[in-house]
């Protein structure tokens, strides 16, 4: 079972260009997120969404696109990359939208913005 | 708005020390709480969680917390403290009226020494 999978694994970016950072769930779990994560600052909230075609925003939304067109896929945009976007960006997902499930975490996907 | 705060950035102790890793919570209705843990270039898996059941809370490798009400505290505890216990930990929140979104302490990162 491979549970949620992120890619690339590492990326390196100049600013002003584009990319998107891809998302699988097979675990056919309704609850996606991202989120990313930065030293002394935890994991914060980018998007996310409780079905497919339904996405909302988190706590740091500002650059960074999301859609849900299937209920396994969840890709994050970045429309125009900045310094300040170099961090280590997470994808989870979670059965159910009551709140009190389990989230299951990617293995990450490290991107530095030159 | 709902929020935590983790008491201390690092903490050490010695093989067999008891690990006390402190947490606590801001919210105005009863919350949902989470311990989780990431290893070295791992994504995040959880320890144990809180859901209004019973307030003392007994998590995978030997780790439990109590849910102090009168405290807002979530402190997570273990007896005795292994080498393979060395890694970062996350204390994070969810309210009734935010189910969608789970709130992430900045984390402490816990290390062991002989």
């Amino acid at each position: 079972n491979a549970g949620v999978t992120q890619t690339p694994k590492f990326q390196v970016l100049k600013t002003g260009q584009s990319m998107t950072l891809q998302c699988a769930q097979d675990m056919n779990h309704e609850y996606m997120s991202w989120y990313r994560q930065d030293p002394g600052m935890g994991l914060r909230l980018i998007h996310y969404s409780v079905g497919a075609g339904i996405t909302d925003q988190g706590e740091v939304p500002n650059g960074y696109n999301v859609s849900r067109s299937t209920t396994e896929d969840f890709p994050l945009r970045l429309l125009s990359a900045a310094p300040s976007q170099t961090s280590v960006y997470f994808c989870a997902s979670r059965a159910g939208t009551g709140g009190s499930g389990e989230l299951f975490f990617g293995e990450g996907s490290r991107l530095t913005v030159l | 708005a709902q929020s935590v705060t983790q008491l201390g950035s690092h903490v050490s102790v010695s093989e067999g020390a008891l690990v006390l890793l402190r947490c606590n919570y801001s919210s105005s209705v009863p919350p949902y709480l989470f311990w989780y843990v990431q290893y070295p270039n791992q994504g995040l898996q959880l320890l144990l969680k809180y859901t209004s059941a019973a307030t003392l809370v007994k998590g995978i490798n030997g780790f439990e917390a109590e849910f102090k009400k009168s405290e807002t505290s979530f402190h997570l505890t273990k007896p005795s403290a292994h080498m393979s216990d060395a890694a970062e930990y996350f204390c994070a929140v969810i309210t009734s009226g935010g189910y969608n979104k789970l709130i992430f302490g900045a984390g402490t990162r816990l290390a062991v020494h002989p």
